[in-house]
């Protein structure tokens, strides 16, 4: 089972609205990470955790609000968010270090 | 911080050629490089990896090679099928930072 499964898959939200995209892995892998994808354009990194801790922050605005409350889970809290964050979000897992298997994204709109 | 570059940004190819993609990365320190598909609407799928210990890893119809000493890596796809087509991302670990993507298109 490689399957990272991202909830939900298409979300859109106001400007004064607070949401959470939900990532889900039952592979035992210890690296979660969050990766933010405009149009025609490659993923870029957002943060990592590494055994539940936050090891990686891509100096991103802080309305964007990470969480991982066990192994398996990885949440990303939405707030105040503005049109430009009109992205796809991507969220994968691995063992730290290699291998990275990505879910299918959240379609975020913000209006 | 790691830099990835990739080329070419687009290649077109007739059913049955090859394609290469070539990657060039900054840090010395990665050790891990893997290479990932996607179609259209949906998340990155891994086809193919190789660690820094390697020179050169194949899969079918698909290997990629790496030069250590040069930084620069390569995926190489025979036999190419219409399925083939999508994007295609060379990435470097460090912190898994991607390449800006090759639009593989394959003629029928």
């Amino acid at each position: 089972d490689t399957e990272v499964t991202q909830t939900p898959k298409h979300l859109v939200m106001g400007m004064t609205n607070k949401k959470s995209l939900k990532c889900e892995q039952h592979m035992g892998h210890r690296a979660m990470y969050w990766y933010k994808q405009k149009a025609k354009k490659p993923p870029e990194l957002m943060f990592v955790y590494s055994y539940e801790k936050l090891s990686i922050n891509e100096s991103v605005p802080s309305r964007f609000s990470p969480e991982c409350p066990n192994s398996s889970l990885l949440n990303l809290h939405l707030h105040a968010l503005q049109p430009e964050d009109s992205a796809l979000y991507l969220c994968a897992s691995s063992r730290v270090g290699v291998k990275a298997f990505f879910g299918q994204g959240t379609r975020l709109t913000v209006v | 911080g790691e830099n990835v570059e990739q080329h070419p940004s687009t290649l077109s190819v007739q059913e049955g050629d090859s394609a290469v993609i070539k990657c060039t990365y900054s840090d010395s320190a990665s050790n891990y490089f893997p290479w990932y598909k996607q179609e259209l609407g949906k998340g990155p799928q891994l086809i193919i990896d190789i660690r820094s210990n390697v020179g050169e890893k194949k899969d079918q119809r698909i290997a990629v090679t790496l030069n250590k000493t040069a930084k620069h890596f390569s995926l190489h796809i025979t036999e190419t099928q219409p399925e083939d087509s999508a994007v295609y991302f060379c990435a470097a670990y460090g912190k898994l930072t991607f390449g800006q993507g090759t639009i593989l298109t394959v003629h029928p």
